[in-house]
């Protein structure tokens, strides 16, 4: 069964509003959680990494205050799209780490119209 | 900063022949880890096999197999009996060890795998 989930699989928001995706670890604690970014037929982007209990820490160029992550416990990490625009529609992917293994999530669609 | 190239952005291959995807990286560091990652259309990955950089025994998971060369930052991945259901996406992705203190891992552009009845 899957050990990462992520919510919702698809979204569709509208310009300007805000959207958040779930990421949780259902088998295992995970203190370190990872938010990757993947545009049509490209590569998948990491955006952040997220720690409980702190601060997530950015990739270079994410910004941070469009990009809201919380990792508020050991088993749900949230990553908040703020004032969505068309650009920001991709596929958003979390992975979380156990130990020397890194669980990816299914992936959440996002269209922003 | 380490990166990963993979030069072919699509092959086919006949039903039950074998096939090589390419991937080379890039990294000043000696320990690291390697993976090949297999994404469906579903979009979920699926870890197909990993690498670790210290192991000189090339990894090998059933039909799949990989040809590590470390001089050369050569990294690459052969699918013996292709199937039909080896269609996909194939990334390439580069970890550092854990004693660097990342988890990162750093993702090639990918190679679309197409598989012919």
């Amino acid at each position: 069964g899957a050990v990462v989930s992520q919510h919702p699989s698809r979204v569709i928001c509208k310009s300007g509003t805000s959207v958040k995706i779930e990421c949780r670890s259902l088998d295992f604690q995970a203190t370190t959680m990872f938010w990757y970014r993947q545009f049509p037929k490209q590569s998948l982007m990491l955006m952040a990494t997220s720690n409980e209990g702190s601060k997530a820490t950015y990739e270079q160029g994410v910004e941070k205050d469009k990009f809201l992550i919380n990792h508020a416990s050991l088993t749900l990490s949230t990553l908040t799209v703020t004032s969505a625009h068309p650009e920001d529609s991709s596929f958003y992917i979390c992975s979380v780490r156990n130990g020397n293994t890194i669980y990816f999530g299914e992936g959440s669609w996002l269209t922003v119209v | 900063a380490q990166t990963v190239t993979q030069s072919q952005p699509e092959m086919s291959v006949q039903e039950a022949e074998t096939v090589t995807l390419s991937c080379t990286y890039d990294t000043s560091e000696s320990d690291y880890y390697l993976f090949w990652y297999k994404q469906p259309p579903s979009r979920q990955m699926i870890l197909v096999i990993r690498q670790e950089a210290y192991k000189q025994q090339n990894a090998t998971e059933n039909r799949f197999s990989v040809n590590f060369q470390k001089a050369a930052k050569s990294f690459s991945l052969k699918i013996s009996d292709s199937q039909l259901g080896d269609a996909a996406m194939y990334f390439c992705a580069y970890r550092s060890s854990f004693t660097s203190g990342t988890y990162k891992y750093i993702f090639g552009t990918g190679t679309r795998l197409k598989v012919l009845a």
